[in-house]
């Protein structure tokens, strides 16, 4: 049963230190999605992939939020200085492109805490 | 531009009530449309999609039908259990493939 898979799956960490994030997209989807969830502003797209080139990161704040794709079978999400407003569940998506009607799979999320 | 506008929450039904949540778009084209479900701790997951008018999604008992011509995707169940409480997301991909939109998610809580 393929799955996208996050790791850590929680993070409690000190305001100014560096987190990083991993996904493991479904093998043989080319499409990777980063989204962040918090209660206040409900689900946000921070950005996306197609065949591990940056397709759209508008949502992502580019002083300190970095998002790579150093291989097909990684995608790494990277805080540095992390903030207490950073505190949220980030999740991981994958899709086999997203034309005809191709479902979005999402990992089971990053749960961070930056006190 | 293309966008998705859901029934605000929270929502609160007894075991066995009729489930309706509103969804309605606004897109160029032909849509994809889609319903997902997040359920407490867990990754939003595909509950039911569509991907041409007048096609009807259907799994789990929930059924959404794509209506063009009001524009709507509109999630309904007939009668829902305890396990149904969740956030329900409706989301639409642009039929090119390189636009997507999630709406603001509905929470459904189901009391015995």
């Amino acid at each position: 049963d393929a799955r996208v898979t996050q790791t850590p799956r929680d993070k409690v960490t000190e305001m100014g230190q560096e987190v990083t994030m991993r996904c493991q997209p479904i093998l043989g989807h080319n499409t990777v999605f980063w989204y962040r969830q918090t209660m206040m502003q409900g689900l946000e797209l921070l950005a996306y992939f197609r065949n591990r080139a940056p397709l759209d990161d508008s949502g992502m704040p580019k002083d300190r939020f970095s998002a790579e794709m150093p291989d097909a079978t990684l995608a790494t999400l990277k805080i540095q200085p992390s903030e207490p407003r950073d505190s949220a569940v980030y999740f991981c998506a994958s899709a086999l492109g997203l034309a005809g009607g191709n479902e979005q799979f999402f990992g089971p999320g990053t749960r961070l805490t930056v006190l | 531009g293309d966008s998705v506008t859901q029934m605000e929450g929270p929502v609160t039904l007894s075991e066995e009530a009729f489930l309706t949540i509103n969804c309605t778009y606004t897109a160029t084209g032909y849509p994809s449309l889609f319903w997902y479900v997040q359920y407490p701790g867990e990754g939003l997951q595909l509950l039911l999609k569509a991907t041409k008018a007048d096609d009807k999604g259907s799994n789990k008992g929930f059924e959404a039908t794509y209506r063009k011509e009001t524009t709507s995707f509109h999630l309904e169940k007939g009668s829902v259990q305890v396990s149904d409480s969740a956030v329900y997301f409706c989301a639409l991909t642009a039929n090119t493939g390189n636009q997507f939109y999630f709406g603001t998610g509905t929470s459904l809580t189901v009391i015995p």
